[in-house]
């Protein structure tokens, strides 16, 4: 298996609602990563996980919640999300938390925000 | 902070003419650097990657890059254009745990 698999591939949700999206890789790779990707723009960092633990939050707003409860799985918990968080998240993994290696991504979930 | 900067947010090409996308890296010592391509509504695809064993490095679908560090460059160069090579295409470098994209280049290939 050499897949980074996300789910939900879309979702629409309300600045109220509670919502998660998950990630998963079973490459043995060591490190997993959030990305959050605007229409027309790069992918920006969010947060980096290294052997399950989080070792990079790029100051993140706390109303994105990220989880590593495995080696192979990566979720992102949403909360009280804003118009503007409408984005792709996209998730990717690693051998090396260096990422010499390159990432392999995701295709990302559609996140759009009412 | 490292950083890369890719020369053109648009390319257009004909098909079979080459490829010619610019990337230069800001670092005083040679950093990893990758290419990434992106079809639309897609995650991201590594297409190569330099990591000092070799100064030109071959990558998927016919593309290759060339590392010159007198230059700091990184320019990714295919012979022949495909209607299939349209997409976008991020240069990419990581100076620690974590890669950090440029901007972009989306790359048109004219019939």
């Amino acid at each position: 298996d050499t897949e980074v698999t996300q789910t939900p591939k879309h979702l629409v949700m309300g600045m109220t609602n509670k919502k998660s999206l998950k990630c998963e890789q079973h490459m043995g790779h060591r490190a997993m990563y959030w990305y959050k990707q605007k229409a027309k723009k790069p992918p920006e960092l969010m947060f980096v996980y290294s052997y399950e633990k989080l070792s990079i939050n790029e100051s993140v707003p706390s109303r994105f919640s990220p989880e590593c409860p495995n080696s192979s799985l990566l979720n992102l918990h949403l909360h009280a999300l804003q118009p503007e968080d409408s984005a792709l998240y996209l998730c990717a993994s690693s051998q090396d938390p260096g990422g010499a290696d390159g990432y392999t991504f995701g295709s990302g979930t559609r996140l759009t925000v009412v | 902070a490292q950083s890369v900067t890719q020369l053109g947010s648009h390319v257009s090409v004909s098909e079979g003419a080459l490829v010619l996308l610019r990337c230069n890296y800001s670092s005083s010592v040679p950093p990893y650097l990758f290419w990434y391509v992106q079809y639309p509504n897609q995650g991201l695809q590594l297409l190569l990657k330099y990591t000092s064993a070799a100064t030109l490095v071959k990558g998927i679908n016919g593309f290759e890059a060339e590392f010159k560090k007198s230059e700091t460059s990184f320019h990714l160069t295919k012979p022949s254009a495909h209607m299939s090579d349209a997409a976008e295409y991020f240069c990419a470098v990581s100076p620690d745990d974590k890669i950090i994209f440029g901007k972009g280049t989306r790359l048109h290939i004219l019939p």
